[in-house]
């Protein structure tokens, strides 16, 4: 496995608690994502970044939060506002906006 | 605004049975269209893009713009080919359908 790398692939969280969830690449892409998976709902996106500095929200950004400090790198911090945290997070990034997709392995999120 | 929609949240087929994931998008441009699988751990990953009008892994998928549609095609399907698929839209973004889980019985 290369490319895109999320940590950790488990994470707990307790009532009240901010967690981050780690997103990594090395593929030198300037755009990069965060989605949710949930049963039956799909790929939901959460915010988008399309360059450095620069971050966008989706379709459902409420209780979360992002930062693109460095092109590599793409953290998403789910904040107690987030009332249903349970799900699986994926990270992905490309090119650019229009191109193909690569997608990290997950990081599946359960509240305490 | 663009959708994507998979009318099937779990098709079921036996092993040489020919497979259809159905995927309609609303978008009044021309789309680029694209199937994404996630095999059982593994990672979602590119399967094909209306583009390139290839076949990977013995599945097509054929633009339809009459019919806004682009269903994904197997003549024979394999137990392999289990998993979830999903299509995806883009336009100024990618657009996921809820997808589809795939199962092929033995």
């Amino acid at each position: 496995d290369g490319g895109i790398t999320q940590s950790p692939k488990y994470l707990f969280r307790k009532e009240g608690q901010n967690v981050t969830l780690s997103c990594e690449q090395n593929l030198n892409h300037d755009a990069m994502y965060w989605y949710r998976q949930d049963p039956g709902q799909g790929l939901r996106l959460i915010y988008y970044s399309q360059i450095v500095n620069d971050f966008q929200k989706g379709d459902i950004a409420e209780g979360y939060s992002v930062s693109r400090e460095k092109k590599e790198s793409f953290p998403l911090t789910v904040t107690s506002a987030q009332k249903n945290p349970t799900a699986f997070y994926l990270c992905a990034s490309s090119i650019g906006m229009k191109n193909i997709q690569y997608f990290g392995a997950g990081t599946r999120l359960s509240v305490l | 605004a663009q959708r994507v929609t998979q009318p099937e949240k779990l098709l079921s087929v036996f092993k040489g049975a020919p497979v259809e994931l159905k995927c309609n998008y609303s978008y009044s441009g021309s789309p680029e269209l694209f199937w994404y699988v996630q095999y059982s751990r593994q990672r979602l990953q590119l399967l094909l893009r209306h583009i390139s009008r290839e076949s990977i892994k013995g599945f097509t998928a054929d633009l339809n713009k009459g019919e806004t549609s682009f269903h994904l095609k197997k003549p024979f399907a394999q137990e392999e080919d289990s998993a979830m698929y999903y299509c995806a839209l883009s336009v100024d973004k990618l657009v996921f359908g809820a997808g589809t889980i795939l199962r092929v019985k033995s």
